[in-house]
């Protein structure tokens, strides 16, 4: 069953530090996000992707952060110059269609545990 | 205003018993999608469930389904004959196809399943 791959699964990095975080979506896949969840906190949105480009951001993701498809499988998240409170699970998703019609579910990968010391 | 509430924390149930998630949402947009996903303690989440504002019967999937109910806008999750594998946290999300394209998600239930 195809599904949505995220690498590495924990990172720890020191404060101030670039972090790359990686997904490969669902192939046949046009939407593409990322969503955080601090530590016993519900997940928030931080950006949605479509057809190599951003199509919405939340307030979270400022400057700090960027989204890139860099190949025709691989979608990344960047945050420069780590804080302590980016310390959280990243979740990468995907879907086929947007809004609120079928086929619209997001499907997750497994998250990246981010901890910036 | 939230989006997305679940007034429920935590919620337990004995083995082989039925449970509701409570699931309660606000939109203005006609159109929308109600979802349910499962967390377990490995951290990742789990699609379980789809629900579409213009779907005329409740959304079922297995041992889960989905009491929805338009005017209260209200969206309980109803697990049958839970199992001890169904202990985890519980979210219920929207996403309206209008607007921002993004899934707002409730603050969560803690479900645990009793032997």
């Amino acid at each position: 069953e195809p599904e949505v791959t995220q690498t590495p699964s924990h990172q720890v990095t020191q404060m101030g530090q670039e972090v790359i975080l990686r997904c490969v979506p669902i192939s046949n896949h046009l939407y593409f996000y990322w969503y955080r969840q601090i530590l016993g906190q519900k997940v928030e949105f931080l950006v949605s992707f479509y057809n190599n480009e951003i199509s919405e951001k939340s307030e979270i993701f400022d400057d700090q952060f960027s989204v890139e498809r860099p190949d025709g499988s691989n979608f990344t998240l960047k945050i420069r110059s780590t804080k302590l409170e980016d310390s959280a699970m990243y979740f990468c998703a995907s879907s086929e269609a947007r809004g609120g019609l079928p086929n619209t579910e997001a499907f997750f990968g497994q998250g990246t545990r981010l901890t910036v010391v | 205003a939230q989006k997305i509430t679940q007034t429920q924390p935590g919620m337990f149930v004995q083995e082989k018993e039925a449970v509701t998630l409570d699931c309660t949402y606000d939109t203005s947009d006609p159109s929308y999608g109600l979802f349910w996903y499962k967390q377990p303690s490995s951290g990742e989440m789990i699609f379980l469930i789809y629900q579409g504002s213009y779907d005329q019967q409740n959304a079922t999937e297995g041992r889960y389904s989905l009491n929805f109910q338009k005017a209260r806008k209200s969206a309980n999750l109803v697990i049958s004959a839970s199992q001890l594998g169904d202990s985890a946290m519980y979210f219920c999300a929207m996403r309206e196809k209008t607007g921002a394209n993004n899934l707002f998600f409730g603050t969560g239930t803690r479900l645990t399943v009793i032997p």
